[in-house]
Parts: C-alpha cells; sequence; structure tokens
C-alpha cells in the first residue's frame, strides 16, 4: 500500500523558515516524480514543487522561487521542502504526492494526508 | 500561465442524478488533465489522469471526457459519498495549475 506521511509544519514567525519531510513507502521511491500542493485555509488547491526521480530537475510556482527547495533522499525514501522567508501568504496545508508517469509529463496519484503550516507573529 | 477555469462553481444534486462538470483551459493542452475530488477536512484524491483514465480502485462511475482546452467529468449516478469539491489540474506545462473547484452538494 503506498503511504506518504508529510511532518514538520507549524507555526513560525514571518520571514522564518520551516523544513516539510515527506516519508514514503509501499512503492519503488526512486521510479517515481513528486509533487508538493498546498491548500490556503478555506481556498483551492495551488501546485508548489515538483522534482524528477533522480532530483536533477525542479520546478517551483512563482511565488515561491528563491525561497523554497524542493529536494529528495531517495536512499532513504523521503521528500522535502525547505521553506525560507516565509510569508503570511504561505500559510496552507502542504501536501506531499506522488506523480505518476502519464505522456511526457507526470499525474499525481497518492496524496499525503497534509501539514499545516501557519505563518504568523 | 495556463489559467483553468471550471464550471459550475457549485451545483446541487440528488442522489441517483447524473452530474457533468466542465473545466476549460485558457489554452491547448492536449490530454495533460487530471480530475480530483477532496471531501472536507481530508487530502485530495485522484480520480482521472490523462484527461479520460480512471486511476487504480477509482470506480466506473466516473468519467472523464475531452482534449485540447474542454474537458467533462461526468458522474453517472451521484451517490451520497461523492459530495464533495472537484478540482480539474493541467499538467500540460509548469507551472501546473487547477481549476478554482466546483462544490457538488445534496439538493
Amino acid at each position: 500500500e503506498v503511504q506518504l506521511v508529510e511532518s514538520g509544519g507549524g507555526l513560525v514567525q514571518p520571514g522564518g523558515s520551516l523544513r516539510l519531510s515527506c516519508a514514503a513507502s509501499g512503492f519503488p521511491f526512486s521510479s517515481y516524480s513528486m509533487t508538493w500542493v498546498r491548500q490556503a485555509p478555506g481556498k483551492g488547491l495551488e501546485w508548489v514543487a515538483n522534482i524528477k526521480e533522480d532530483g536533477g530537475e525542479k520546478y517551483y510556482v512563482d511565488s515561491v522561487k528563491g525561497r523554497f527547495i524542493i529536494s529528495r533522499d531517495n536512499a532513504k525514501n523521503s521528500l522535502y521542502l525547505q521553506m525560507n522567508s516565509l510569508r503570511a501568504e504561505d500559510t496552507a496545508v502542504y501536501y506531499c504526492a506522488r506523480a505518476r508517469r502519464s505522456g511526457y509529463s507526470y499525474a499525481c496519484d497518492n496524496w499525503g494526508q497534509g501539514t499545516l503550516v501557519i505563518v504568523s507573529s | 500561465d495556463i489559467q483553468m477555469t471550471q464550471s459550475p462553481s457549485s451545483l446541487s444534486a440528488s442522489v441517483g442524478d447524473r452530474v457533468t462538470i466542465t473545466c476549460r483551459a485558457s489554452q491547448g493542452i492536449s490530454n495533460y488533465l487530471a480530475w480530483f475530488q477532496q471531501k472536507p477536512g481530508r487530502a485530495p484524491k485522484s480520480l482521472i489522469f490523462g484527461a479520460s483514465s480512471l486511476q487504480s480502485g477509482v470506480p466506473a462511475k466516473f468519467s472523464g471526457s475531452g482534449s485540447g482546452t474542454d474537458f467533462t467529468l461526468t458522474i453517472s449516478s451521484l451517490q451520497p459519498e461523492d459530495f464533495a469539491i472537484y478540482y480539474c489540474q493541467q499538467y500540460y506545462s509548469y507551472p501546473w495549475t487547477f481549476g478554482q473547484g466546483t462544490k457538488v452538494e445534496i439538493q
């Protein structure tokens, strides 16, 4: 059974940093692209970042470029999101998702339960 | 960026009804379109990828169609567990973008 378990969320002050983790199990982690998606309170889904299977290619939404870093450790079956210079508008539930190959791209197929990040003074 | 627009934003339906949700892309995305279901306080669940392919374990009452800019998600016979918010998402090009969601409520 595919399992994705996020951790690392919490309350942080504006300008602060936080590192989210996603522990994966039940599938060959190194064979899948991985994604972070967030959802602000009462709002819709927003894609944040994607990292390819070997970690060689990474993509970000403009609003987090230069502040967030997606990474992975295939030996530890883990995905990470380093979040720096946090702003109030980064407050959201952050989901990690596995992305399967679909044509030349990837489609999310399994999701974690999410971890809540609150940026507030 | 590619804008995804869903219609309607919300709908009321009864158990047993056939429901169709539309998603329109601001430019052609071939079939690089996914659909997700989200219930209150829960993580999204993947329903469809490639515009029309069911994810593993998703019941056949869900179906998707379309290509290019116009797509639909159809629920053939609405059941109580189907009342939720549905999102479309394009993965044709970065940044991946979601529609604003369609809330399916009980009539």
